[in-house]
């Protein structure tokens, strides 16, 4: 059974159009994130919701929407894609926000705009 | 806020030899610290962490590290390099407060000669 799970994998698509990643933990914990990751491999968080609710939502296109219709999901839409938006996308739980509990991340879902 | 910088983008040993990853900390409160592997096409894994108990933490396959406040440092060792070591490896940091959630490094990728 995996603890974090994306879905999908790979997403190719065409610039303009409108995608969403889904993401479920059942581990049970409060928090759950999306990070993005480049080409470069650098890992910048985009969002966190702790028990449904947005904590951080950092300085992302408001194309990019957070949705977390409970605390094991979060999903991502992605609105006008564009070509920067390109990356490897994972999302990751942890048991609390606070305390030093480290992340459980999903296999990360790759992203290609053309 | 807090930050991490990792020295060496790129660290190449022999197999058998000793792996040194460094990182150093920012931070502006007592920080809890991690450090991450990445596989090829995988997401990252938990490797160990910091939370101000023991200053030398234990991890999984081997993997060691320091936390030396004097020198705001959490290298990352293991004594004897393994072909399967071969891997990205981040270093990342989170505060006690919780207001700033997990921070990564640029990562350093490790490569293993046989």
């Amino acid at each position: 059974d995996t603890a974090v799970s994306q879905t999908p994998k790979y997403l190719v698509t065409q610039m303009g159009n409108d995608k969403s990643i889904k993401c479920e933990q059942n581990l049970g914990h409060d928090t759950m994130y999306w990070y993005k990751q480049d080409s470069k491999k650098f890992l910048k968080i985009m969002f966190s919701y702790n028990n449904k609710e947005l904590i951080i939502n950092e300085t992302v296109p408001n194309r990019f929407s957070p949705k977390s219709p409970d605390k094991a999901h979060l999903n991502l839409h992605i609105n006008s894609l564009e070509l920067g938006d390109s990356a490897v996308y994972f999302c990751a739980s942890s048991q609390k926000r606070t305390g030093g509990y480290g992340y459980t991340f999903g296999s990360g879902t790759r992203l290609t705009v053309v | 806020a807090q930050s991490v910088t990792q020295l060496g983008s790129h660290v190449s040993v022999s197999e058998g030899a000793l792996v040194l990853l460094r990182c150093n900390y920012s931070s502006s409160v007592p920080p809890y610290l991690f450090w991450y592997v990445q596989y090829p096409n995988q997401g990252l894994q938990l490797l160990l962490k910091y939370t101000s108990a023991a200053t030398l933490v234990k991890g999984i396959n081997g993997f060691e590290a320091e936390f030396k406040k004097s020198e705001t440092s959490f290298h990352l060792t293991k004594p004897s390099a393994h072909m399967s070591d071969a891997a990205e490896y981040f270093c990342a940091v989170s505060d006690l407060t919780g207001h700033n959630d997990m921070r990564f490094g640029a990562g350093t990728r490790l490569t293993v000669k046989p």
